[in-house]
């Protein structure tokens, strides 16, 4: 079975400053799927970046970017120049094949202080 | 209507009564999906419904029973619930069961339970 941890249930950054929000995971495939999605207050949830375990290279997505170290079975996700619209509900979660359905951290509620 | 609605948004009932939440994806999709969201877990997957079909009910209570009529709507018949069940409930859509495919949520229903 998968799991998924995430550390920090809440952080806060300075706006326009980077923040790092942790996240690790156990699984026994060797390809999946990793993803962060987030959840900003009373709205939806949304994808925010996504990396294939098979793929070296982090993902980047403007802003946002991550550091995956699969034998550490890592992947962190980084806010450069953070916003007042990042704050949210940060959740980290991962699929593999065979087993397509996301398993979830517990989140990590980000803050932006103006 | 576009992406993932979801009705009503807020709903109380009482452990007695019978409710229905309902879901409409406007994606083209063809893979839907109940979970649960409460305070500090992780996401519960419930049910899983391709092309129409379940294909994962992941040891929900009968007192959930979920429907789905064709790909683009998704229900889920409440009755005899308990206070434990109050919670977030997300629905979510993905184009196929895939690994790699991105989830589109819902805004949810709160759901409290009296």
């Amino acid at each position: 079975a998968q799991t998924v941890t995430q550390s920090q249930p809440e952080m806060s950054v300075q706006e326009a400053e980077t923040v790092t929000l942790s996240c690790t995971y156990d699984t026994s495939e060797s390809d999946y799927y990793l993803f962060w999605y987030k959840q900003p207050p009373s709205r939806q949830m949304i994808l925010v970046i996504r990396q294939e375990a098979y793929k070296q290279q982090n993902a980047t997505e403007n802003r946002f970017s991550v550091n995956f170290q699969k034998a550490a079975k890592s992947f962190s996700l980084k806010i450069s120049d953070s916003q007042l619209g990042d704050a949210a509900m940060y959740f980290c979660a991962t699929t593999n094949f065979g087993n397509e359905k996301l398993t979830f951290g517990t989140g990590t509620r980000l803050t932006i202080i103006p | 209507e576009t992406g993932v609605t979801q009705t009503p948004r807020h709903l109380v009932m009482g452990m007695t009564n019978k409710k229905s939440l309902k879901c409409e994806q406007h994606l083209g999709h063809n893979a839907m999906y109940w979970y649960k969201q409460s305070a500090k877990k992780p996401l519960e997957l419930m049910f899983v419904y391709n092309f129409k079909e379940q294909t994962e009910n992941n040891s929900v209570p009968s007192r959930f029973s979920p429907e789905c009529p064709n790909s683009s709507h998704l229900f889920l018949h409440l009755h005899t619930l308990q206070p434990e069940d109050s919670a977030l409930y997300l629905c979510a859509s993905s184009q196929d069961l895939l690994a790699s495919d991105e989830q589109f949520f819902g805004p949810g229903t709160r759901l409290t339970v009296l």
